[in-house]
């Protein structure tokens, strides 16, 4: 069965500095893996899916993310932090089935 | 990008009322979906449906119930609402073919007195 590990419940930077939010996979077949952000009472927005293609994705607002097979990770960067970017970061994986499953969450609080 | 909208937005209400969740999608996707989320926490799958008069239930059992009679439109329904179900109900729609990107409307944030 497909699953995800993000470590780290909560992550904090200073503006300006390097993000890194990590997350490991689990999947019995060639993954699609999705990074999504949600910003307080709102709903998921997609930043970035890898679906095979190039092994490093860029999304939006800055954000990339790069596939390591061999590592089962597909860790989440942004090479200098804005206060915008405070908020709840999830990992996904297609399970199959037309279904995802999410991690548990990755707050990240940006200070100034 | 989909457009999915979620009505209403926020919602307090006594226990043992009747409420629906509307969603609706302007996208013509197949594919819809409902989760819940309690705060600071992770998404659970409660309903899906792959297409008109299609729902399965989802890996977290809910009390709830789901219709698909429109392709656009995927209400939730809660008979009677108890204190338990207070959360957010978040909505997601798919394309097929589509790698299995979902993508979200707004959320209804759910509070039972």
């Amino acid at each position: 069965a497909q699953s995800v590990t993000q470590l780290g419940s909560h992550v904090s930077v200073s503006e300006g500095a390097l993000v890194l939010l990590r997350c490991n996979y689990s999947s019995s077949v060639p993954p699609y893996l999705f990074w999504y952000v949600q910003y307080p009472n709102q709903g998921l927005q997609l930043l970035l899916k890898y679906t095979s293609a190039a092994t490093l994705v860029k999304g939006i607002n800055g954000f990339e993310a790069e596939f390591k097979k061999s590592e089962t990770s597909f860790h989440l960067t942004k090479p200098s932090a804005h206060m915008s970017d405070a908020a709840e970061y999830f990992c996904a994986v297609s399970s199959g089935f037309q279904k995802l499953v999410f991690g548990t969450g990755t707050r990240l609080l940006v200070s100034p | 990008e989909a457009d999915i909208y979620q009505t209403p937005r926020y919602l307090v209400i006594g226990t043992g009322k009747k409420i629906t969740l509307e969603c609706s999608q302007t996208m013509g996707h197949d594919k819809m979906y409902w989760y819940q989320q309690d705060p600071g926490m992770e998404l659970h799958l409660i309903h899906y449906s792959y297409g008109v008069n299609s729902t399965e239930k989802g890996d977290l059992s809910s009390e709830s119930t789901v219709s698909r009679i429109r392709t656009e439109h995927f209400p939730l329904t809660l008979e009677s609402a108890r204190p338990s179900h207070t959360s957010q109900y978040l909505c997601a729609s798919s394309e097929q073919g589509s790698s299995d990107t979902q993508y979200f409307g707004p959320g209804t944030r759910l509070t039972v007195l």
